[in-house]
């Protein structure tokens, strides 16, 4: 088992660029998870998907969209990247759908210039 | 203010000085609480859940327990392959989004 896989690894945007961060798992989770790790911050949450076909917001939505494409897949777009968002981005995935133990991906460091 | 406080933001010891981190929280009706340990460049790697006060895990060197208003990890004998941020969640009952406090990094000396 993989586990929880992100890709990239790393991603150097520009102001107003585009792009989407892919996470998926191989453990047959129902419930999913994009946070965000700043310097001298704790985990934020972005957004979560309690199960196939659902999503809702965590802490920090603003500028970000997600898709629950299927059990395996949940992806997290930036439509209009800014400086704010740059950031280690982590996908995480739990067994049930409450939040119980997360099993966390590798990370994606994004840089916004 | 913070819900979720652990200290010391930083530690230092010597492998084979034994110590405690520290996590508080002041959210009410706690679900669980979580520890986590993340290693530098990587996702966070989960440790332990309490549940009530009183409740207490142990893994190897490491032992987390649970009062009503705080948690502590204890680290007995420690080894250099310890050194890491230790990460401490919480989880409010009927929120789906938890609490993550700002890490104790963690450094043990041969």
């Amino acid at each position: 088992n993989a586990g929880v896989t992100q890709t990239p690894k790393f991603q150097v945007l520009k102001t107003g660029q585009s792009m989407t961060l892919q996470c998926a798992q191989d453990m047959n989770h129902n419930s999913m998870y994009w946070y965000r790790q700043d310097p001298g911050m704790g985990l934020r949450l972005i957004y979560y998907s309690a199960s196939e076909g659902t999503t809702d917001k965590g802490e920090v939505p603003n500028g970000y969209n997600v898709s629950r494409l299927n059990k395996r897949e949940f992806s997290l777009r930036l439509e209009s990247a800014a400086p704010s968002q740059t950031s280690v981005y982590f996908c995480a995935s739990s067994e049930g759908t409450g939040w119980e133990t997360q099993y966390f991906g590798p990370g994606t460091r994004l840089l916004v210039l | 203010e913070d819900q979720v406080t652990q200290s010391p933001e930083a530690l230092r010891l010597q492998e084979g000085e034994s110590s405690s981190l520290n996590c508080s929280y002041t959210v009410s009706g706690l679900r669980g609480l979580f520890w986590y340990r993340q290693d530098p460049g990587k996702g966070p790697e989960f440790l332990f859940t309490l549940y009530s006060a009183g409740e207490e895990k142990e893994k190897e060197r490491l032992k987390a327990t649970l009062t009503k208003k705080e948690s502590f990890l204890h680290i007995t004998a420690p080894k250099p392959e310890d050194s890491a941020t230790y990460l401490c969640a919480v989880q409010e009952g009927g929120s789906y989004i938890p609490t993550f406090g700002r890490g104790t990094s963690l450094i043990v000396h041969p």
